[in-house]
């Protein structure tokens, strides 16, 4: 599997942006970019996930660079409930059902009132 | 909306004993995983199941068994516990469709206890 670099931690103050990166530079073309994350105490959650494209849902976005090496999660406004470890994974597109995540060691997201 | 459930939330057992966890997927949800979370750690794949049939497995040990039912509820069976066995069993399942692998949806998990 593709693997994935991530910063073991960062910090932001509540109601400002956050740009979570991810480095992916042995990705392929038929990968997604899928984040997920795990607030304290609870199952991991999904955020967001894309291809080639930036993408947009009600929770974040996620911008792709042209060269699909690395993608970026923005929250763009961070409540403390956004405090949480993210993840980035990479998935083959059209695996066969059930195939497993991957969780590698995400980045820890702290954020101050 | 409906999420996954899992039983029970709470498990505490002695070495050597058994435990048996269950899944219970979203509504036509026909795929199952089960991932292990050991303290301060990331989740681990441990096996899945679509429509009954084993689909992946990971690095479950062979103390471990797992099986999907006719209702698409999982169980995950531990045998000879030990006490490295004590984590956080989480279970997850995704809707069938084209789309199958666009996200998994997570149950709150089962903190086992080995004693």
């Amino acid at each position: 599997d593709a693997k994935t670099t991530q910063p073991n931690s960062m910090e932001s103050n509540e109601e400002e942006p956050v740009h979570l990166p991810c480095n992916h530079s042995t990705i392929s073309g038929t990968d997604y970019i899928h984040w997920y994350r795990q607030l304290p105490s609870q199952g991991p959650e999904y955020v967001i996930h894309g291809l080639t494209s930036n993408v947009n849902n009600r929770m974040a976005s996620l911008a792709i660079a042209e060269d699909r090496k690395s993608s970026t999660l923005i929250l763009h406004r961070a409540t403390l409930r956004d405090a949480a470890v993210y993840y980035c994974i990479l998935r083959v597109l059209y695996e066969t059902s059930g195939s497993r995540l991957t969780f590698g060691e995400g980045t820890q997201l702290t954020v101050n009132p | 909306a409906a999420g996954v459930i899992q039983s029970p939330r709470h498990l505490i057992k002695e070495k050597r004993e058994t435990a048996t966890l269950k899944c219970y997927p979203i509504p036509r949800h026909d795929t199952v995983y089960w991932y292990q979370q050991g303290p301060g750690q990331d989740p681990q794949f441990l096996i899945s199941f679509y429509e009954k049939m084993q689909s992946d497995k990971g690095s479950i040990p062979d103390r471990f068994s797992a099986q999907q039912f006719s209702d698409y509820h999982s169980e995950l069976n531990m045998s000879s516990l030990e006490l490295g066995d004590s984590a956080l069993y989480f279970c997850a399942s995704s809707p069938a469709g084209y789309f199958r692998n666009n996200e998994q949806f997570f149950g709150p998990g089962t903190r086992l206890t080995v004693l």
